[in-house]
C-alpha cells in the first residue's frame, strides 16, 4: 500500500501570508495526487487534482506542484476563509486510494 | 450540479450490521465510479471502498475487506455500503463520494463531489 505523509501537522499563519504544505508518497505516484480542504462539520472539497490542475471555481491563490514522491500545496496570500484542514490523496494504485494524515491551518 | 445524500447511519452494537445508502442526482450516475470515505471523530480521512462504473469492479481497504460490501443500482442512481461484523473502530462519519473522472478506466480516482455524511456509532 502507498503511504502518504503530510507536513507540518499544524501550521500557524496570518492573513496575507504565503504558506506551503508538503505531501510525500512512499513510492512514486507520478502526478496522481489531489488536495482537499475541509472545514469543521463539513465534507471535504477538492482544490487540486493531478498534482497541479485547479478545480473549477477554486480561487487562483491555491496552487499545486510536484511529481513522483514529493508534492506541495501553496496558498499565495492567506484569506480568512482559508483556515481549515488540508489533506492530500494519492490515486495512483489501480485498486485503492489513500490520504495523508492532514494539516490544520490555524490563525496565528 | 451533482448532489449526493447519504442515509442509514445510526447506533449499532458491536457485531451488528448496518446498510448505508447514497442517493445521487444531477449527473449521469452510471458514467462514474463511486466510493465511500470515512472520518472517525477528530481524526483524518480514511478511504473505505470503491466501485467502478460497471458492476463487478469493487475495491476495499484492508480494514474492512471481508466485512463490508459495496454495491450500486444504476437504475435507481443509488450507492450502497453493507457493513457487517461492526467494531468500535468503525465509528465514524461515512461520506459517499463521486469519482472525478468521467468514464474512468483506472478508478478509483480523486473525488469531486461529496455527500454531507452519515454518522455510524458502534457501541454497546
Amino acid at each position: 500500500d502507498i503511504q502518504m505523509t503530510q507536513s507540518p501537522s499544524t501550521l500557524s499563519a496570518s492573513v496575507g501570508d504565503r504558506v506551503t504544505i508538503t505531501c510525500r508518497a512512499s513510492q512514486s505516484i507520478s502526478s496522481w495526487l489531489a488536495w482537499y480542504q475541509q472545514k469543521p462539520g463539513k465534507a471535504p472539497k477538492v482544490l487540486i487534482y493531478q498534482a497541479s490542475s485547479l478545480e473549477s471555481g477554486v480561487p487562483s491563490r491555491f496552487s499545486g506542484s510536484g511529481s513522483g514522491t514529493e508534492f506541495t500545496l501553496t496558498i499565495s496570500s492567506l484569506q480568512p476563509d482559508d483556515f481549515a484542514s488540508y489533506y492530500c490523496q494519492q490515486y495512483s494504485s489501480l485498486s485503492s486510494v489513500s490520504f495523508g494524515q492532514g494539516t490544520t491551518l490555524e490563525i496565528k | 450540479e451533482a448532489q449526493l445524500s447519504e442515509s442509514g447511519g445510526g447506533l449499532v452494537q458491536p457485531g451488528g450490521s448496518l446498510r448505508l445508502s447514497c442517493a445521487a442526482s444531477g449527473f449521469t450516475f452510471s458514467s462514474y465510479a463511486m466510493g465511500w470515505v470515512r472520518q472517525a471523530p477528530g481524526k483524518g480521512l480514511e478511504w473505505v471502498s470503491g466501485i467502478g462504473r460497471i458492476i463487478g469492479s469493487t475495491y476495499y481497504a484492508d480494514s474492512v475487506r471481508g466485512r463490508f460490501t459495496i454495491s450500486r443500482d444504476n437504475s435507481k442512481n443509488t450507492l450502497y455500503l453493507q457493513m457487517n461484523s461492526l467494531r468500535a473502530e468503525d465509528t465514524a462519519v461515512y461520506y459517499c463520494a463521486k469519482d472525478g473522472v468521467h468514464e474512468s478506466v483506472s478508478a478509483p480516482d480523486y473525488f469531486d463531489y461529496w455527500g454531507q455524511g452519515t454518522l455510524v456509532t458502534v457501541s454497546s
